[in-house]
């Protein structure tokens, strides 16, 4: 069974700091994987969908990274705002028809002002 | 485009009750799920379904069900609430290929008392 870990829980720092997110997969024989954030009391919204053919993907402020072999994706945040406060989630895709996402406990970033 | 749409926002039940959560998607997409989201345990998928006339379980499928008359709508029904079913329903779609991600519903919070 996919179990996803991501590290660290919860990061707060200051604005401008450029960061990076961790996350690491059991199961390395995933689909796609794909990173969301959640605002408090909100849906997930999607940053960045990395296909499992592909190494990295760029939006904006945000860059993502995959290593399937070793199990491990990283997000990094260039340049840190108060408006990136949130939990970030990565979810790696099973293969299969169920196209099922695996989700770990997430990491909670604060970013002050 | 609304994307993904849930209703209601909010609900309580008693036990026993049943209830049905809406999910209306108008992006055609063929893929449609729901998953729930509990402290500590992440999202986990309830049922799928790969488009009109086909559903499936998913890891947490006991106390739900599920039906795809229409590509836009996949509603899920409680059939008998237990207080185990307290819980954040998020509903999310994709288009089938590799390329495309998947996009959440802002759910549904239920109680069950």
């Amino acid at each position: 069974k996919q179990e996803v870990t991501q590290i660290p829980a919860a990061l707060s720092v200051p604005e401008g700091e450029n960061l990076v997110l961790n996350c690491s997969f059991t199961d390395s024989a995933i689909y796609n994987l794909q990173w969301f954030r959640q605002d408090p009391g909100k849906g997930l919204t999607s940053l960045l969908l990395i296909q499992s053919s592909q190494r990295e993907q760029t939006s904006g402020r945000l860059n993502a990274s995959l290593d399937k072999s070793s199990g491990r994706s990283t997000l990094y945040i260039a340049a840190s705002q108060p408006g990136d406060s949130a939990t970030y989630l990565c979810a790696p895709w099973s293969s299969g028809s169920a196209r099922q996402l695996t989700f770990g406990s997430g990491t909670q970033l604060t970013v002050l002002p | 485009n609304a994307g993904v749409t849930q209703t209601p926002k909010f609900q309580v039940l008693k036990t026993g009750q049943s209830m049905t959560l809406q999910c209306a998607q108008d992006m055609n997409h063929e893929y449609m799920s729901w998953y729930r989201q509990d402290p500590g345990m992440g999202l986990r998928l309830i049922h799928y379904s790969v488009g009109a006339g086909i559903t499936d379980q998913g890891e947490v499928p006991n106390g739900y069900n599920v039906s795809r008359s229409t590509t836009e709508d996949f509603p899920l029904r409680l059939l008998s609430a237990a207080p185990s079913q307290t819980s954040v329903y998020f509903c999310a779609s994709s288009y089938l290929g590799a390329n495309y991600g998947y996009t959440f519903g802002s759910g549904t919070r239920l109680t069950v008392v």
